[in-house]
């Protein structure tokens, strides 16, 4: 079975830095695509990032460019997300997501259960 | 960026009737390669994460009852329940996977009338 469990959410100042982990079961964390994907409160599903099979690839939505970092450490079958200079438009549920193959163009088939977010000061 | 559009926001319908929903994207999903529409829709219940419905816009994912169907191609795009379940009180997101930034369109929410 598939297992996505995210970690690191909670509260932090604006500016504030804070790094997000997703562990990955049951399924070859090495063969797929991996994102992140963040919901506002009471608000619809946004992508935030994403990274190849082998870290070489990152792309990121235009609002955390330069901000956020998607990385992953395959040895440990691990996603992450290290978010720097947050702002409250930031505060959201960031889901850890698995694309259904083995390539960046495709939907998201597992989704872990969230971790939230909250800026504030 | 393609901005997926999602029409109604809400609707109510009652028991064993067709809900409908319309998502129109701004660019065209249709990859003329493989004749295949990059497009899905998901289903969120309140507190739970999205599932993935349906992909390719038309191909229902494993498990999702057939009451389910996709349609449309290009940039229009049709979710259908034919016959709604209790079950299916949910939130339903388009959103397209032909170029990044991977977009959403802002959710249709279904409820019993």
């Amino acid at each position: 079975e598939v297992q996505l469990v995210e970690s690191g959410g909670g509260l932090v100042q604006p500016g504030g830095s804070l790094r997000l982990s997703c562990a990955a079961s049951g399924f070859t964390f090495t063969d797929m695509w991996m994102s992140w994907v963040r919901q506002a409160p009471g608000k619809g599903l946004e992508w935030v990032a994403n990274i190849k099979q082998d870290g070489s690839e990152r792309y990121y939505v235009d609002s955390v460019k330069g901000r956020f970092t998607i990385s992953r450490d395959n040895a440990k079958n691990s996603l992450f997300l290290q978010m720097n200079s947050l702002r409250g438009e930031d505060t959201a549920v960031y889901y850890c997501a698995r694309s259904q193959r083995n390539s960046e163009y495709h939907p998201f088939d597992s989704w872990g259960q969230g971790t939230l977010v909250t800026v504030s000061s | 960026d393609i901005v997926m559009t999602q029409s109604p926001d809400s609707l109510a319908v009652s028991l064993g009737e067709r809900a409908t929903i319309n998502c129109k994207s701004s660019q065209n999903l249709l990859y003329s390669s493989n004749n295949k529409n990059y497009f899905a829709w998901y289903q969120q219940k309140p507190g739970q994460p999205p599932k993935l419905l349906m992909y390719w816009a038309s191909t229902r994912e494993s498990g999702v009852p057939d009451r389910f169907s996709g349609s449309g191609s290009g940039t229009d795009f049709t979710l259908t329940i034919s016959s709604l379940q209790p079950e299916d009180v949910a939130v339903y997101y388009c959103q397209q996977y032909y170029s990044i930034p991977l977009t959403f369109g802002g959710g249709t929410k279904v409820e019993i009338k």
